[in-house]
């Protein structure tokens, strides 16, 4: 990994329950974004949280951002099949201006 | 909506061979990056351009090269190729250099022989 590591690396659920997936990074960021990745497929932008946000909402998403920690967590509610997919976060700043991507999170939604 | 076209979807070469990936950002974009994703790996950053300049370098072998053209769009070249090459690589624009959500395009699958 380029950046930190992500928290569980797999996370299997029933259809309905709430997923949690964390990341942590190393350096001082801009901006944290989380995105999703079906096997084999593009990355898909999920949510960008900037450095001075703490919390930001995009339809189930939840995002968190701990700076002090230098962590952020990613929560799904009601979670679907259709969510299964690997997630990963990724951030910005420090040493560099590019976006470097953390480890990632098998999540397996089971119907 | 305009997306971020990668061509070709799939290559396969052989050890030793050269091989060109080809990214056309969303129009208006102005940045382009390539990353490396091997089997069951993350993304790993290659390469970047800011309005046809090379912006930041990450983990690129001295093998490959790439650049922005003037038109936006980028090419990774890739000499000398080995097995351990054989990954999907992927091209992202973003607007303004960062800040902003990165739109990928679907990824060009290079398998080395």
């Amino acid at each position: 990994s380029q950046q930190g590591e992500e928290d569980p690396q797999a996370l299997s659920i029933q259809e309905g329950e709430n997923a949690t997936m964390n990341c942590s990074y190393k350096t001082s960021i801009n901006n944290l974004q989380w995105y999703r990745q079906n096997s084999g497929r593009g990355l898909v932008h999920l949510i960008l949280i900037r450095s001075n946000e703490r919390e930001k909402h995009s339809g189930r998403l939840r995002v968190t951002l701990d700076t002090s920690k230098k962590s952020s967590s990613l929560l799904i509610t009601a979670s679907r099949a259709a969510d299964t997919a690997s997630y990963f976060c990724a951030t910005d700043g420090g040493d560099n201006n590019d976006m470097r991507f953390g480890a990632g999170t098998r999540l397996t939604v089971k119907p | 909506a305009a997306g971020v076209i990668q061509s070709p979807r799939h290559l396969i070469k052989e050890k030793r061979e050269t091989a060109t990936l080809k990214c056309y950002p969303i129009p208006r974009h102005d940045t382009v990056y390539w990353y490396q994703q091997g089997p069951g790996q993350d993304p790993q950053f290659l390469i970047s351009f800011y309005e046809k300049m090379q912006s930041d370098k990450g983990s690129i072998p001295d093998r490959f090269s790439a650049q922005q053209f003037s038109d936006y769009h980028s090419e990774l070249n890739m000499s000398s190729l080995e097995l351990g090459d054989s990954a999907l690589y992927f091209c992202a624009s973003s607007p303004l250099g960062w800040g902003y959500g990165y739109t990928f395009g679907s990824g060009t699958r290079l398998t080395v022989v």
